[in-house]
């Protein structure tokens, strides 16, 4: 069954609390993307790996945010300390690249994370 | 000026009409166009991808890219009320992450 995994599902949590959410990307995909999803700022891109390795993370607040890639099955979005603005679905995508292009990346379920 | 531009509607078609949704982007180097679902509590599907000037059809949905013009569209064919959801366009930008416009709401009305 091809498709990407995410955990949890949903999660709710205290302001300061370290939060990790998880991501299996399809087998055989090189490329993960991490994406936050709000209704005032629609799909933002977190991070974005290639061969495991970190592409670009400019869109993420290094502060708090951490993005990793332990192994090419898993990689995980950390939040510390959570904050109530950190409220949002957050999505892993993976996908691969051939040549110069990107192909197409597919979404998994997404973490719905509300900080109170 | 937003990387990717959709405009976020809602549009509303009647039942067996053609929806026409656009999106402009503003980076020329460009290379990888996409469509992608997105019904409500949902994550977004992929249902279109191109990537040369032109058209591309399947099914009930043709995309169409200009290139040129920086201008990328999705129309759907014979609209079903199952097709109301947001239609997001996402564009490769050259860093070779995916960029994704705001999304257009579309409402096919039975």
């Amino acid at each position: 069954d091809a498709r990407v995994t995410q955990t949890p599902r949903h999660k709710v949590t205290e302001m300061g609390q370290e939060v990790t959410m998880r991501c299996q990307p399809i087998l055989g995909h090189n490329t993960v993307f991490w994406y936050r999803q709000t209704m005032m700022q629609g799909l933002e891109l977190l991070a974005y790996f290639r061969n495991r390795a970190p592409l670009d993370d400019s869109g993420m607040p290094k502060d708090r945010f951490s993005a990793e890639m332990p192994d090419a099955t898993l990689a995980t979005l950390k939040i510390q300390p959570s904050e109530p603005r950190d409220s949002a679905v957050y999505f892993c995508a993976s996908g691969s690249n051939r040549d110069i292009m990107n192909t197409e990346a597919f979404f998994g379920q997404g973490t719905r994370l509300t900080v109170v | 000026q937003k990387e990717v531009e959709q405009n976020s509607g809602p549009l509303s078609v009647p039942e067996g009409a053609i929806a026409s949704l656009n999106c402009t982007y503003s980076d020329r180097v460009s290379q990888s166009f996409f469509w992608y679902r997105q019904y409500s509590g949902k994550s977004p599907e992929l249902i279109m991808s191109i990537y040369s000037n032109g058209d591309k059809e399947d099914g009930r949905f043709t995309a169409q890219l200009n290139k040129a013009s920086q201008y990328v569209s999705l129309l759907i064919r014979d609209s079903q009320p199952s097709d109301s959801a947001t239609y997001l366009c996402a564009v490769d930008t050259g860093r070779r992450a995916l960029t994704f416009g705001s999304g257009t709401r579309l409402q096919v009305q039975p």
